[in-house]
């Protein structure tokens, strides 16, 4: 039982580059959620998940997209990368009957 | 603004003493959780207290919740070196299919 794994754990992109972050959960659960997080902000929702084929924004979700094709993949894509994109990203699941959120190990992206 | 503000935003603390953390929050909330996240690393759930609820125990843990003061509070005690790490609280909004986290307390426990 592997938790809720992320891919990559590293990435430097030059602006205007596209990458896709893939988050993978083993747990079943239905909802999943991106975040990211930067010095002094904490953890702010990019895009969420309530099932299979649904996403919705969160606070943050301008210049990013996201896909949930399979219910155990949560995909987040940035199509024209930004320096402002600099961040590390945690991909999270939810337990539904306990109300807890799993959370990925992170992925430190720097975009140059 | 967040939903969650914590204090304070530091803590520093000799081994074995307590620690205690607040999380002040806005608007009405379902339960509120706090996760510790330790340097590099993702966030590890500690505990969730739901709003009918006072106070929760878990271990060395102890959180309480007033939501007539919108504020809830995390208590370590017998803080251990292993504890050091960013603790952050999160608030479950009525009707939210999201948590909304506060900017976290760094906390640092002196052998």
């Amino acid at each position: 039982n592997a938790g809720v794994t992320q891919t990559p754990k590293f990435r430097v992109l030059k602006t205007g580059q596209s990458m896709t972050l893939l988050c993978a959960q083993d747990m079943n659960h239905e909802y999943m959620y991106w975040y990211r997080q930067d010095p002094g902000m904490g953890l702010r929702l990019i895009h969420y998940s309530v099932g299979e084929g649904t996403t919705a924004k969160g606070e943050v979700p301008d210049g990013y997209n996201v896909s949930r094709l399979k219910k155990q993949n949560f995909l987040l894509g940035l199509e024209s990368a930004a320096p402002s994109q600099t961040s590390v990203y945690f991909c999270a699941s939810r337990e539904l009957s306990t109300d807890t959120q799993y959370f990925g190990p992170g992925t430190r992206l720097t975009v140059l | 603004s967040q939903q969650g503000e914590e204090d304070p935003q530091a803590l520093s603390i000799q081994e074995g003493e307590n620690a205690t953390m607040n999380c002040s929050y806005k608007t009405s909330i379902n339960n509120l959780q706090w996760y510790r996240q330790n340097s590099g690393r993702g966030l590890v759930h500690l505990i969730l207290i739901r709003s009918n609820e006072r106070e929760k125990h878990s271990g060395r843990l102890r959180v309480t919740l007033d939501t007539s003061k919108k504020s809830s509070s995390l208590l370590i005690t017998a803080s251990r070196a292993a504890d050091t790490a960013s603790y952050f609280c999160a608030t479950r909004i009525q009707g939210a299919q999201k948590l909304v986290f506060g900017q976290g307390t760094r906390l640092t426990i002196n052998p």
